[in-house]
């Protein structure tokens, strides 16, 4: 089964310095990887993805992404934090069952971004 | 339109009630998912419905019922629920081909069973 590794359970950065959200992976063949986050008391939102090509992904609210074959790595990144990206991050890949399609999630990693 | 709706927002039940939640999506998805998740936990997956069928039960007790009754909405009916099945209920969907597998969740039911 393919799966994924978030090391920290929480980061904390100052706002306007650059973060670092780590995950890595373990899939068997190409790997489909994806980044989403939550903030308090509401649903996940989609963020980006890697599926093939280019491996520095652009995302959504200024967030890009590096996947790094060699080191199994897809780290979430952002050049200069905002107070408001304080949220919970998963990192996911998708995964297979049975045929079918599922999505298995990172256990999650709380970023705090401090004004 | 990306969006993924879900009600109630809220729901507050007895062990000896019956209830049902409701998730609609209108961007032509064919894959739809129902999660359970607990604070500060990652989702688990419920159940897959592929195509109206359901494909993935990933050994959910019966008193879960899932309910697909055409390609936009999904159901959750709810029965003799215990304590320990309040959490935040997240229904998603996503596209089942071409290279778009990114799921979109609605905002949750918060459910508390008492």
């Amino acid at each position: 089964a393919q799966s994924v590794a978030q090391p920290e359970d929480q980061v904390n950065v100052a706002e306007g310095n650059p973060l670092t959200v780590k995950c890595t992976y373990s899939v068997s063949g190409n790997p489909y990887l994806f980044w989403y986050v939550q903030y308090p008391n509401r649903g996940l939102q989609f963020l980006l993805k890697y599926i093939t090509g280019d491996n520095l992904v652009k995302g959504s609210y200024g967030f890009e992404a590096e996947f790094n074959k060699s080191q199994t790595s897809f780290h979430l990144k952002k050049p200069s934090a905002l107070v408001s990206d304080s949220a919970l991050y998963f990192c996911a890949v998708r995964d297979l069952l049975r045929g079918y399609q599922k999505v298995t999630f990172g256990t999650g990693t709380k970023l705090q971004v401090i004004p | 339109d990306t969006e993924v709706t879900q009600t109630p927002k809220h729901l507050v039940m007895g062990m000896t009630n019956k209830k049902s939640l409701k998730c609609e999506q209108h961007m032509g998805h064919r894959a739809m998912y129902w999660y359970k998740q607990k604070a500060k936990k990652p989702p688990e997956l419920m159940f897959v419905y592929s195509y109206e069928k359901l494909s993935i039960n990933e050994s959910v007790p019966s008193r879960f019922s899932p309910e697909c009754p055409n390609s936009s909405l999904l159901n959750l009916h709810l029965h003799a629920l215990q304590p320990e099945d309040s959490a935040l209920y997240l229904c998603a969907s996503s596209q089942m081909t071409g290279s778009s597998y990114e799921q979109y969740f609605g905002p949750g039911t918060r459910l508390t069973v008492t």
